[in-house]
């Protein structure tokens, strides 16, 4: 599959502890994004990058969240001190400069 | 404030009947309006946008400015048009963040 890549798919973890999610985006693609969706709702931005250079971030990315993309390539989001309000979908997706946004599937967070 | 509001959370029609999603946005300026689409297990991708004013899947979209409305339509739906339909908005120029609406549940019965 030569898509957009998330791990894990699900994740439960117990209030208080740190999560960390990776996105694999399409290796061509200098952009990539984080949203996060919650139960009837459309995905919200969080933040993104131009290669390894983080150009914006949400008001809704709090100082326990923090992304990275290293190399240019993966990126990874954290997620500290979880808690139940952070349960949600984390999509991530890249894209090339045009339009043509290609989305992962997704990691489902779960705090309990 | 950059907002795109779907008056609908579910819109049920009988196979062969037309479908038009509504999508409302509010922007100072001109943005570039997309649709979305999510069938069930699968990923949320792209299916049109106005500039490029194609028609896919047989489903269209016209850009009123007048109104600020960007409405997804189809003349005869299909049983394989059910899915979540998101609209999402942009700053004109590529390379920008989407802002979505909530969506709306299209199911289509036989």
């Amino acid at each position: 599959d030569t898509g957009v890549s998330q791990d894990p798919r699900h994740k439960i973890t117990k209030r208080g502890q740190n999560v960390t999610f990776r996105c694999d985006p399409i290796s061509e693609h200098n952009r990539l994004y984080w949203y996060r969706q919650t139960l009837g709702q459309g995905p919200e931005f969080l933040t993104y990058f131009q290669n390894e250079a983080q150009l914006e971030k949400s008001r809704l990315l709090s100082d326990r969240f923090s992304a990275e993309r290293p190399k240019g390539s993966f990126s990874t989001l954290e997620i500290q001190r979880t808690e139940q309000g952070d349960s949600a979908m984390y999509l991530c997706a890249s894209t090339p400069g045009d339009y043509g946004y290609t989305f992962g599937s997704g990691t489902r967070l779960t705090v309990v | 404030a950059q907002r795109v509001t779907q008056p609908e959370k579910l819109l049920s029609v009988f196979k062969g009947a037309p479908v038009e999603l509504k999508c409302n946005y509010s922007y100072s300026g001109s943005p570039e309006l997309f649709w979305y689409v999510q069938y069930s297990r699968q990923r949320l991708q792209l299916l049109l946008r106005h500039i490029s004013r194609e028609s896919i899947k047989g489903f269209t979209a016209d850009l009123n400015k007048g109104e600020t409305s960007f409405h997804l339509k189809k003349p005869f739906a299909q049983e394989e048009d059910s899915a979540m339909y998101y609209c999402a908005l942009s700053r004109p120029g590529g390379y920008n963040k989407l802002i979505f609406g909530a969506g709306t549940r299209l199911a289509v019965h036989p």
